[in-house]
């Protein structure tokens, strides 16, 4: 079943700019993960928060995880032409599998 | 390294035809699912294997489809016979093991087979 619900669902900025999207969920959780997907590509794993952990950073990505909300954020800084993509939180419920958003497209701006 | 290797790429095929997806997992990896994507519907989890058994296939439309993994390195998602609504992108991903229940890894994904049923 769908459970991360991902915040706004279509984003677009100029090159440059940060981008923020947020994601939010309704069952607790072992873990949230990010993922961006490319046009006519699978899904590439970004970045993995546990439930234990409030903040991540991975080069230009920086994640939030507030469990009492039930919420996570995706900040992309100093966007490029390349960050294009849909990008996707997924839930692990500690049931051995993942349950997706429905993603949230970004498009940036040369 | 080689990624998770799905095939075909793009499949189309007059209804009531049998579909059979492949994939083959990165090596090593003990965790293989199926997923379908659609505009409608977006990421939705089919099946899937854990050390090459189904463990949770209740995301299975209905009994047209079925999947099988011989071993750890193939698998296949087979529909019989296909209908215009099972046209989608399935993807395939892999996971490798992890070190509790959840595992705390992420998981790989194939580059799809966007099947068209006509």
């Amino acid at each position: 079943s769908q459970q991360g619900e991902e915040d706004p669902q279509a984003l677009s900025i100029q090159e440059g700019e940060n981008a923020t999207m947020n994601c939010s969920y309704k069952t607790s959780i072992n873990n949230l993960q990010w993922y961006r997907q490319n046009s006519g590509r699978g899904l590439v794993h970004l970045i993995l928060i546990r439930s234990n952990e409030r903040e991540k950073h991975s080069g230009r990505l920086r994640v939030t995880l507030d469990t009492s909300k039930k919420s996570s954020s995706l900040l992309i800084t100093a966007s490029r032409a390349a960050d294009t993509a849909s990008y996707f939180c997924a839930t692990d419920e500690g049931n051995n599998r993942l349950a997706f958003g429905k993603g949230n497209q970004v498009v940036v701006i040369p | 390294d080689a990624g998770v290797i799905q095939s075909p790429r793009h499949e189309v095929t007059e209804m009531g035809q049998e579909v059979t997806l492949r994939c083959k997992p990165i090596s090593g990896h003990n965790s293989l699912f199926w997923y379908r994507q659609t505009m409608m519907r977006g990421l939705e989890l089919l099946i899937y294997f854990n050390n090459n058994v189904p463990i949770d296939d209740s995301g299975m439309p209905e009994d047209r489809f079925s999947a099988k993994m011989p071993n750890a390195s193939f698998s296949t998602l087979k529909i019989q016979p296909s209908e215009p609504r099972d046209s989608a992108v399935y993807f395939c991903a892999s996971r490798p093991p992890g070190t509790d229940f959840s595992s705390n890894q992420p998981q790989h994904f194939g580059d799809g087979t966007r099947l068209s049923i006509l």
